[in-house]
C-alpha cells in the first residue's frame, strides 16, 4: 500500500525559504521508473505541478518556478524534500506531494499522480 | 502552456441521477493524456481515469471518461451517496502539466 504526508511549517514570514518533507512509503526511490512529485492548490484556484525527482536523481521544475525550486531525495529515508525560496503571500496555498504514476510515459516533465498525500496547508504572512 | 476549462462550476444533483462534466483544452491534449480526479474535504485526491478513458484500479465502472484533443467528459452514470465531491482534470502530454480549477458536485 503506497502511503505519503506532507510536513513543514505551517506559516512562514515572506522573503523566508519554505521547506517541506514528503515522507512514503509502498514503494521505493531507488526503483528504476519511480517519480515523487510536487504539487500546490492556492485557496479557491487549481492545483499547480511545481516539480518531479527520479530513482535516477533526475529533476524537472514547473518553468515558472525553477529559480525558486530545489528538490532533493534521500532514498535510505524514503523522504523527498521540496524547498522554495522568497516565499510570498501568493504562495499561499495547500501543498501536495504524489507518485508519480509509472503509466505516465517518458516525458519525464511531466506525468498523472496515482497517490497523493493528504496535503499541507503553508500561509504566507508577516 | 494548456489551460483547462472545467464546467460547470457547480453541479447540483440528487442521489442516482447521471452526472456529465466537462474539460475543455485550450489546445489539443496529446495521445489523450488526460487525468480526472475526485477530491473530498480534508482528503487526498483520487485518481479515477487516466489516459481519457481507462479506469483507475479500484474505481467502480459508473465512472467514465471520453473525449480526445480539446473536449473530454467525466461520467457518473448513478450517482451515489459517497461520490459527491469535487472533480478536476489534469493534462499531462504537454509540458508542464496543468489541471482544471474543479467541478463541484453537490447534492440538490
Amino acid at each position: 500500500q503506497i502511503t505519503l504526508k506532507e510536513s513543514g511549517p505551517t506559516r512562514v514570514k515572506p522573503t523566508q525559504t519554505l521547506t517541506l518533507t514528503c515522507t512514503f512509503s509502498g514503494f521505493s526511490l531507488s526503483t528504476s521508473g519511480v517519480g515523487v512529485g510536487w504539487i500546490r492548490q492556492p485557496p479557491g484556484k487549481a492545483l499547480e505541478w511545481l516539480a518531479f525527482i527520479y530513482w535516477d536523481d533526475d529533476k524537472r521544475y514547473s518553468p515558472s518556478l525553477k529559480s525558486r525550486l530545489t528538490i532533493t531525495k534521500d532514498t535510505s529515508k524514503n523522504q523527498v524534500v521540496l524547498t522554495m525560496t522568497n516565499m510570498d503571500p501568493v504562495d499561499t496555498g495547500t501543498y501536495y506531494c504524489a507518485h508519480r504514476a509509472t503509466g505516465s510515459g517518458s516525458g519525464w516533465d511531466r506525468g498523472y499522480f496515482d497517490y497523493w498525500g493528504q496535503g499541507t496547508l503553508v500561509t504566507v504572512s508577516s | 502552456e494548456i489551460g483547462l476549462t472545467q464546467s460547470p462550476g457547480t453541479l447540483s444533483l440528487s442521489p442516482g441521477e447521471r452526472a456529465t462534466l466537462s474539460c475543455r483544452a485550450s489546445q489539443s491534449v496529446t495521445s489523450s493524456s488526460l487525468a480526472w480526479y475526485q477530491q473530498k474535504p480534508g482528503q487526498a485526491p483520487r485518481l479515477l481515469i487516466y489516459g481519457a478513458s481507462s479506469r483507475a484500479t479500484g474505481i467502480p465502472d459508473r465512472f467514465s471518461g471520453s473525449g480526445s484533443g480539446t473536449d473530454f467528459t467525466l461520467t457518473i452514470s448513478r450517482l451515489e451517496p459517497e461520490d459527491f465531491a469535487v472533480y478536476f482534470c489534469q493534462q499531462y502530454g504537454s509540458s508542464p502539466g496543468t489541471f482544471g480549477q474543479g467541478t463541484k458536485v453537490e447534492i440538490e
